[in-house]
């Protein structure tokens, strides 16, 4: 079965610390991979996404994820975190294969920032 | 990229009535969009898929006379949670699929049944 999981459910950090949010994945094909950020009350925002290539993803905010296909991973992380990182971090992949396209979301792991 | 609005973006309805959620493609011609829930503190669960000009197909558990779908064209889908409760508040999202390398989520609805 399709599966995502994130390990974490609640990370805190200290700002300028770094940051990895580990991603685990369960799926039959060649994964299309998905990292989103959720501030509270809010929409989805695309951090990055894997599809084929480098298996390391530059993404947008400094933030970058590793495709380890061995371990059916795709981590994100960030150098050195800021307090407006502050949110719900998503890891998704996407069910393309005779599915249209849906994505099959992470239980999310919440970040928080203490100064 | 495309561009998804939803309306309304909030919504406070009594227990009983019906809620109608719209899920626009403003410059995208979309075959195919998804309908997500996602209750506080959780994740984003797929409820059903919305194909153009046909049925919708629903996720194990997903009530689909509660939660009629219409995608009447390329470019809107509505998302209709009839006889609404409590247990309905939720955000919805709807996401279209783009191709294998685009996705485009809407803003998303946040619907609070009294």
């Amino acid at each position: 079965a399709q599966s995502v999981t994130q390990p974490d459910i609640h990370i805190t950090v200290s700002e300028g610390a770094s940051l990895e949010l580990r991603c685990n994945y369960s799926y039959g094909a060649t994964p299309y991979l998905f990292w989103y950020v959720q501030s509270p009350g809010q929409g989805l925002q695309l951090l990055l996404k894997y599809f084929s290539g480098d298996t390391l993803v530059q993404g947008i905010k400094g933030f970058e994820a590793e495709f380890k296909r061995s371990q059916s991973s795709f981590n994100l992380r960030k150098p050195s975190v800021h307090w407006s990182d502050a949110a719900e971090y998503f890891c998704a992949v996407g069910a393309y294969y005779n599915q249209g396209g849906k994505l099959i979301f992470g239980q999310g792991t919440e970040l928080s920032v203490k100064p | 990229g495309a561009v998804v609005s939803q309306h309304p973006s909030r919504v406070i309805c009594k227990s009983g009535t019906s809620v109608k959620i719209e899920c626009r493609s403003l410059d995208f011609q979309a075959t195919t969009m998804f309908w997500y829930r996602q209750f506080p503190k959780q994740s984003l669960m797929l409820m059903a898929t919305s194909n153009e000009g046909s049925k919708a197909t629903y996720e194990q558990g997903v009530e689909k006379d509660k939660f009629l779908i219409n995608h009447a064209s390329l470019t809107l889908s509505t998302l209709t949670v009839t006889s609404a409760h409590p247990e309905d508040s939720s955000f919805y999202i709807c996401q279209i699929a783009g191709g294998k390398e685009t996705q485009y989520f809407g803003p998303g609805t946040r619907l609070l049944v009294l």
